[in-house]
């Protein structure tokens, strides 16, 4: 069974960092791209971010491009987001997903628990 | 960016009700388009990828069509467990984009 499950949530302070992970078990991980999305307290989904799953190609949503930084450790089977610079509007459940298929019609299976993180000034 | 527009926002149904859901694109998607199924206070769950292709386990009751700019999710018979929000992806290309989303309510 595909099991994904995010940690490193929490409250952190206006301009602050925050490292996301997201443990992969149940399928070969350096075989998918990996992506987060996140969702504001009563909002929609956004997507954030994804990575391939070699790891050497990345894209970014515009809102966090320049902040937030997606990586990978195959070997650990874990995935990474590194959040600097965080802002009030980038309070939310953020959660990581598997992607399906790579740029080619690509969809999200399965999605983890999700973890909040909550930017407080 | 590709805008998705979903409509209507939210709805009030009972149980064996048919629903239809839309989703818009802002341009052209060829038939890469996803609906998720997500209860509160839970992660989405993939219902139909690629426009109509229905995720494994998922009941048939759900369908989807639609390619180019307009699509729908039907849900043939509606069930006290699909009282959810229900959200369009495209992955025509990044950035990927989201629907608002549709509120399925009980009536």
């Amino acid at each position: 069974e595909v099991q994904l499950l995010e940690s490193g949530g929490g409250l952190v302070q206006l301009g602050g960092s925050l490292r996301l992970s997201c443990a992969a078990s149940g399928f070969t991980f350096s075989s998918y791209a990996m992506s987060w999305v996140r969702q504001a307290p009563g909002k929609g989904l956004e997507w954030v971010s994804v990575i391939s799953g070699s790891g050497d190609t990345r894209y970014y949503a515009d809102s966090v491009k320049g902040r937030f930084t997606i990586s990978r450790d195959n070997s650990k089977n874990t995935l990474y987001l590194q959040m600097n610079s965080l802002r009030a509007e980038d309070t939310a459940v953020y959660y990581c997903a598997k992607v399906e298929r790579w740029l080619d019609g690509d969809w999200f299976d399965p999605w983890g628990q999700g973890t909040l993180v909550t930017v407080s000034s | 960016d590709i805008q998705m527009t979903q409509s209507p926002s939210s709805l009030s149904a009972s149980v064996g009700d048919r629903v239809t859901i839309t989703c818009r694109a802002s341009q052209s998607i060829r038939n890469y388009l996803n609906w998720y199924q997500q209860k509160p206070g839970k992660a989405p769950k993939l219902l139909i990828y690629v426009a109509s292709s229905l995720q494994s386990g998922v009941p048939s009751r759900f369908s989807g069509s639609g390619s180019g700019t307009d699509f729908s999710l039907t849900i043939s018979s509606l069930q006290p467990e699909d009282f959810a929000t229900y959200h369009c992806q495209q992955s025509y290309t990044t950035p990927w984009t989201f629907g608002q989303g549709t509120r399925v309510e009980i009536k």
